[in-house]
């Protein structure tokens, strides 16, 4: 059974960086992408990138990139999303997700449960 | 990017009612290349149907979605109690892949 568990909850200040991690279990790790996406109070789903698992190459939305970098631990079965430079836009739930198919198809299976990040002076 | 915009805002229906749910894309989407989710409140969402009509593993058949090129829709034959919930399209044929606002079921 896949499981993705991500860390918990950050309160942040403006111009600081979160980063959050997404331990992934039930599959092999290193066959399919893994996927960052959020959801701001009251605003859609936004995706912000992906990364390979077993090479870790890396896309980004452009809308973060520069601000965004995904990175994984194969050994440990753990992706990590960190976004610099926060600002209050950047309040949000940030999810990892798997990608559904192993030749990359940017739809999303499993979920993890999600990551409040608040960003407040 | 593509802009989906999905009607209604909310879904007033009782259980054992068919729900009718549309996602409508600004520009046409690649191959049918559209997926829905179902989230409630304070969960993940959950996926439910890929390439416009075919059902996620482990999904019920009374949850059907159809389109193609701009229009899609998601029907859910017979609503159950668990089935109220905000549902989202998504179009991954074009990066980068956008999601609509998102139709709220609820119950009347």
């Amino acid at each position: 059974q896949v499981h993705l568990v991500q860390s918990g909850a950050e309160v942040k200040k403006p111009g600081a960086s979160v980063k959050i991690s997404c331990k992934a279990s039930g599959y092999t790790f290193t066959s399919y992408a893994m996927h960052w996406v959020r959801q701001a109070p009251g605003q859609r789903l936004e995706w912000m990138g992906w990364i390979n698992a077993g090479n870790g190459n890396t896309k980004y939305s452009q809308k973060f990139q520069g601000r965004v970098t995904i990175t994984r631990d194969t050994s440990a079965s753990t992706v990590y999303m960190e976004l610099s430079g926060l600002r209050s836009e950047d309040t949000a739930v940030y999810y990892c997700a798997t990608d559904a198919v192993t030749t990359l198809a940017y739809y999303f299976d499993y979920w993890g449960q999600g990551t409040p990040v608040t960003v407040s002076s | 990017e593509i802009v989906l915009t999905q009607s209604p805002g909310t879904l007033s229906l009782s259980p054992g009612e068919r729900a009718t749910l549309s996602c409508r894309a600004s520009q046409s989407v690649t191959s049918t290349y559209l997926a829905w989710y179902q989230q409630k409140p304070g969960q993940a969402p959950r996926f439910l149907i890929y390439g416009a009509s075919s059902r996620a593993t482990g999904i019920p058949d009374r949850f059907s979605g159809s389109g193609s090129g701009t229009d899609f829709t998601l029907t859910i034959s017979r609503l159950e109690p668990e089935d109220f919930a905000v549902y989202y399209c998504q179009q991954y044929g074009s990066s980068p892949g956008t999601f609509g606002q998102g139709t709220k079921v609820e119950i009347k």
